[in-house]
């Protein structure tokens, strides 16, 4: 049982938008603006897509954004494309206990 | 380019011991934390433990599952980072990742290697 609470997959076409939601509590998302989003490719290592919410590394395009409010975040992939395809995870930091809880990874299909 | 090389993964016996290694480049090791995580097979990350720099005290943390049983080290002239796994459980097995810190997110991971726990 992951701490954060995301859909297992979901799907969309090349060219639409899916979203992503990403569910804590107020002791992980919703006390701190550190949420990150990860995409990882079968058989390969996660790859950084946001962080601190809203922000996207230099190289991710700009199809991706996130948002976040309350206790959860989203993240939306826009002109979704066949390399899109993948696991996607949010992540979250926790305090100074726990530190770092990550979601359960949702499946991203392009139909 | 920033390079994060895990090592010494491999099959263990349950409650015997095993040491990943993390070799890096293309960055200042000493300026940054380092961060192990994990994935068991087919299932999500988990992150694992943690060394701050030396600015911050080089000090370490570590998720429950491990605390007690794992320890982060580092050594930054040889830019290389350590996990010692002892009193290894089936549990443990998965994929351990070394990724680099950056501020509450982590920004560079390495490829991963691959401990299995199993008499």
């Amino acid at each position: 049982q992951s701490a954060l609470t995301q859909p297992r997959s979901v799907s969309g076409s090349p060219g639409q938008s899916v979203t992503i939601s990403c569910t804590g509590t107020s002791s992980d998302i919703g006390g701190y603006n550190y949420v990150s989003w990860y995409r990882q490719h079968p058989g390969k290592a996660p790859k950084l897509i946001i962080y601190d919410v809203t922000k996207r590394p230099s190289g991710v395009p700009d199809r991706f954004s996130a948002s976040k409010s309350g206790n959860t975040a989203s993240l939306t992939i826009s002109g979704l494309q066949p390399e899109d395809e993948a696991d996607y995870y949010c992540c979250s930091f926790a305090g100074f206990n726990t530190f770092w809880v990550f979601g359960g990874g949702t499946r991203v299909t392009v139909l | 380019e920033v390079q994060m090389v895990e090592s010494g993964g491999g099959l263990v016996q349950p409650g015997r011991s095993l040491r990943l290694s993390c070799t890096t480049s293309g960055f200042t090791f000493g300026d940054y934390a380092v961060s192990w995580f994990r994935q068991a097979p087919g299932k999500g990350l988990e992150w694992v433990s943690f060394i701050r720099n030396k600015v911050y005290g080089g000090t370490a943390e570590y998720a429950a599952s491990v605390k007690g049983r794992f320890t982060i080290s580092r050594d930054d002239s040889k830019s290389i980072a350590w996990l010692q796994m002892n009193s290894l459980k089936t549990e443990d097995t998965a994929v351990y990742y070394c990724v680099r810190y950056v501020g509450y997110y982590f920004d560079s991971w390495g490829q991963g290697a691959l401990v299995t726990v199993s008499s």
